[in-house]
């Protein structure tokens, strides 16, 4: 069974605290990962896609960094408009189209 | 610059009654997803359309059923609701291809009493 696994469930910093979300994942047939950032009362929001192991993706104070079991969102001096859920989703193949699973999300608290 | 748009926003039913969840897109896309959000269990895929004319089970897929109107619009329908099935329900749509992000709705706030 596909299996998305989020760490930590929550995680509170400073601002200018730099700090990494993890996404560690058993997907058979991998096809792309998927993070999202989710504001409270609205749908997640694409933020990058990740295809191949040592792929990376930079947008603002985020990065996004893939292993072949993991991925990883480290986020650099935060402040606190980043406060939000972020998600991440792995999309296999599911006999007849690609199907994403998403992990529980990590929520991020960034203190000023 | 509509994207996808749910309807209601927020809905009170009563246990037993029934209703239809609207969902639209202007995108062009041609999957479409429904899912349902409750804490501490993240997304779970309810349903979902890999293109018009077809949809397929998610993960829970009991107590629901869907309909692909056309390309741009996917319902989903609670034929007698039950408390169990209070959450937050979220429409999805992406393109054709791999690594084709989805795009969300805001959301339909729905509680059964």
């Amino acid at each position: 069974e596909d299996q998305v696994t989020q760490s930590p469930e929550a995680l509170r910093l400073q601002e200018g605290e730099s700090s990494s979300l993890n996404c560690s994942y058993t997907v058979s047939g991998l096809r792309g990962l998927f993070w999202y950032r989710q504001d409270p009362g609205k749908g997640p929001e694409f933020l990058f896609t990740l295809y191949s192991a040592g792929e990376e993706k930079e947008k603002e104070r985020l990065k996004a960094t893939l292993t072949k079991k993991e991925s990883f969102l480290h986020i650099t001096a935060p402040k606190p408009e980043d406060s939000a859920t972020y998600l991440c989703a792995v999309q296999a193949w599911a006999g007849g189209s690609y199907i994403p699973t998403f992990g529980r999300g990590t929520s991020l608290i960034v203190h000023p | 610059n509509a994207g996808v748009t749910q309807t209601p926003k927020f809905q009170v039913l009563k246990t037993g009654q029934s209703m239809t969840l609207q969902c639209a897109q202007d995108m062009n896309h041609n999957s479409m997803y429904w899912y349902r959000q409750d804490p501490g269990m993240g997304l779970r895929l309810i349903y979902y359309s890999a293109s018009e004319g077809t949809t397929d089970k998610g993960e829970v897929p009991n107590g629901y059923n869907v309909s692909r109107l056309n390309k741009r619009e996917f319902s989903l329908r609670l034929e007698s609701a039950a408390p169990s099935q209070t959450s937050v329900y979220f429409c999805a749509s992406s393109g054709v291809g791999l690594n084709q992000p989805q795009h969300f709705g805001d959301g339909t706030r729905l509680s059964i009493l």
